[in-house]
């Protein structure tokens, strides 16, 4: 079975810490998305690779970067948690146009 | 930029039909996808329309009317296991998917 794997499901960090979120897809899918889920604002973008070391800001990607070194990983940082980065965290991956697979989660509580 | 419109609580009865619009805003059009998501888990993807049109997946149909930016996601007998947050979503440049922010979808007996 094809899949997307998140590293942790849950995940508490204290503000200031340096946070790892990674996401390993298994589909050979050229490609990756992290967003972020809060309630009652859907999934927004956070940043995106269509290619390895290639990435895209999506639409709130201050106080994050990414890492795209191969092709099945894509990795979210967070430089300097803090606690307004509290959140559901997806990655996801396509191949065409429509995202096709999307990972479990990872709920980051920051305190 | 890309934007989309959905409604964000939809309730209807078991067994019933139910329509979830989606209007959209974006500077290229490439298709128009929906995903269902069920409380505590990750998004699944449903459909996908890049043309005008009615797709038909089992108890699941999706529409599209690129001239009218507008979509729906249509579902047909309904069933308990169906309430659920249904999003739709557009790529736009580099592949790059933008989501609205979801209905959710409540099945009442």
């Amino acid at each position: 079975d094809v899949k997307v794997t998140q590293s942790s499901r849950y995940l508490v960090k204290r503000t200031g810490e340096k946070v790892f979120l990674e996401c390993v897809q298994d589909m050979d899918h050229e490609n990756m998305f992290w967003y972020r889920q809060d309630p009652g604002l859907g999934l927004r973008l956070i940043y995106f690779s269509y290619d390895v070391k290639m990435k895209e800001k999506g639409d709130i990607p201050e106080g994050y970067s990414v890492s795209r070194e191969k092709k099945e990983r894509f990795s979210l940082i967070l430089e300097s948690a803090s606690t307004n980065q509290t959140s559901m965290y997806l990655c996801a991956s396509s191949t065409t146009a429509a995202i096709s697979h999307f990972g479990n989660g990872t709920r980051l509580t920051v305190t | 930029g890309q934007s989309l419109e959905q409604p964000s609580e939809v309730t209807a009865v078991e067994g019933a039909i139910v329509q979830i619009n989606c209007t959209y805003q974006t500077s290229g059009f490439y298709g128009l996808s929906w995903y269902q998501q069920h409380d505590g888990g990750a998004p699944t993807f449903l459909s996908y329309n890049a043309l005008d049109g009615l797709e038909e997946t089992g108890r699941f149909s999706s529409f599209l009317s690129r001239s009218d930016s507008y979509g729906y996601l249509l579902l047909q007998e309904l069933q308990m296991k169906d309430s659920a947050s249904y999003f739709c979503a557009v790529p736009g440049g580099y592949q790059k998917v933008t989501f609205g922010t979801g209905t959710k979808l409540q099945v009442i007996p």
